[in-house]
């Protein structure tokens, strides 16, 4: 069975850095691309990024693109998505998720599955 | 940037069609995806490629894209189908997603 397992919920002070994880099995991690999306409170999902664990290679969306950093360990099949300076404006659920893609004609790409999420708080 | 639009709320009569809407420009010449996300869960796909199911979706979730629409179409609509539904497409390597649809079922 194909899965995604995050780590658990955080409650941090603004300012603090953070690193959350998104771990795969019962597929070839390497050959995935892995994103990630936020959902605010009460709010719908964003696009945040995604990485390829086989060589680290990682596209953000311009909306975060230097507001957090993506990366992975593919020695533990482990993707990353971290913040070097918490907001409260981050507190918000955090969902890892495997892109599948075909190309060519095709040219489309869908998350599936879908982690449980991380639930992260920012509050001083 | 792509855009995706969609209806805030859809409502259907239990054991009725619900037809939840996503527009975009052309967007019949993208692949459309689907997903559903019940209160308090993750995200869960319902259809790709515009009208494709994942094993375990049941044949009552169905899709259609053309020309500037594409829809998901529930049929004979039960209370479990309550949720948010989101639309997504892939643009010039990006992930765009729709805003979202809540529907309720009466």
């Amino acid at each position: 069975e194909v899965q995604l397992v995050q780590s658990g919920a955080e409650v941090k002070k603004p300012g603090e850095s953070l690193k959350i994880s998104c771990k795969g099995s019962g597929y070839s991690f390497t050959s995935y691309w892995i994103g990630w999306v936020r959902q605010m409170p009460g709010k719908g999902l964003e696009w945040m990024g995604i990485i390829y664990p086989g060589d680290s290679d990682t596209r953000y969306s311009p909306s975060f693109q230097g507001q957090v950093t993506i990366s992975a360990d593919k020695s533990i099949s482990t993707a990353y998505l971290q913040w070097s300076s918490l907001k409260a404006s981050d507190t918000a659920m955090y969902y890892c998720a495997r892109l599948s893609y075909c190309g060519g004609d095709c040219y489309s790409a869908w998350f599936d599955p879908w982690g449980q999420g991380t639930l992260v708080t920012v509050s001083s | 940037s792509y855009e995706l639009t969609q209806p805030l709320s859809v409502s259907v009569a239990l054991g009725q069609t619900a037809r939840i809407t996503c527009g975009g420009n052309n967007i019949g010449s993208k692949n459309v995806h689907w997903y559903q996300q019940k209160p308090g869960q993750a995200p869960v796909l319902v259809i790709y490629r515009d009208s494709n199911r994942p094993s375990g979706i049941p044949e009552r979730f169905s899709g259609s894209n053309s020309g500037n629409t594409a829809t998901l179409t529930i049929s004979r609509a039960q209370a479990g189908d309550e949720a948010d539904y989101y639309c997504q497409v892939w643009d010039s390597s990006n992930v765009v997603f729709g805003g979202g649809t809540k529907l309720t079922v009466l």
